[in-house]
């Protein structure tokens, strides 16, 4: 079964930090990049970062540059978000999506279109 | 960074009726490599991650009724629904990627009137 699965989700204190993975099964996993993105509750969706399929180059969004890091253990299918110094409006569902390029080679296409999301992780931040 | 608005942000149409939500980006996505136009569209519905539903600003996903039409280009685009169903009530999304930081539309609420 094609699907990615997001864990790591829970309470957290301002300032404080949380690693989400999320873990693929049923494609080849180490050829596509992987994007977490992000829905606040009752809100739109809010790009959060992106790793490539080698994991060598990554992007963020501006509000979680330099707070969060990408990556990934393509031996283990996962791909990781660790979050530091965590706020209030960090509160949200995660997802995390696969970028629909799929890369045999080292060379790949920007970041393109999502077709593949989990199911979410919920994070919330409050003392 | 481009910025992506859609409008409006709710709607409520009738059944059978057309449903036509816009997306206006703050600047082209139309590339001039391949004259395509780097915008996709997304359904949410309640409690359910987004679906991908366009990509290339018109390019209709597989199993994607073909009640849903993508169209526009450059900055201006159209998600429309020639007769509205009661399993389209949802929250719509667009998207661009014509840069390596992607971004979406606040996203639009359409539902039935």
């Amino acid at each position: 079964q094609v699907r990615l699965v997001e864990s790591g989700g829970n309470v957290v204190q301002p300032g404080g930090s949380l690693r989400l993975s999320c873990t693929a099964s049923g494609f080849s996993f180490s050829n596509h990049g992987i994007h977490w993105v992000r829905q606040a509750p009752g809100k739109g969706l809010e790009w959060v970062a992106f790793v490539r399929h080698g994991g060598t180059e990554k992007f963020y969004g501006d509000s979680v540059k330099g707070r969060f890091t990408v990556s990934r253990d393509n031996s283990k299918k996962t791909v990781y978000l660790e979050m530091k110094s965590l706020r209030a409006e960090d509160t949200a569902v995660y997802y995390c999506a696969r970028d629909v390029a799929y890369c045999p080679g080292s060379s790949c296409p920007a970041p393109n279109w999502l077709d593949l999301w989990g199911q979410g992780t919920l994070v919330t931040v409050s003392s | 960074d481009i910025v992506m608005t859609q409008s409006p942000d709710s709607l409520a149409v009738s059944l059978g009726e057309r449903a036509t939500i816009n997306c206006k980006s703050s600047q082209s996505v139309l590339h001039s490599s391949n004259n395509k136009n780097y915008l996709a569209w997304y359904q949410q519905k309640p409690g359910q991650p987004p679906k991908l539903l366009f990509h290339w600003a018109s390019t209709r996903e597989s199993g994607v009724p073909d009640r849903f039409s993508g169209s526009g280009s450059g900055t201006d685009f159209t998600l429309t629904i020639s007769s509205l169903q009661a399993e389209d009530v949802a929250v719509y999304f667009c998207q661009q990627y014509y840069n390596s930081q992607i971004s979406f539309g606040q996203g639009t609420r359409l539902e039935i009137k």
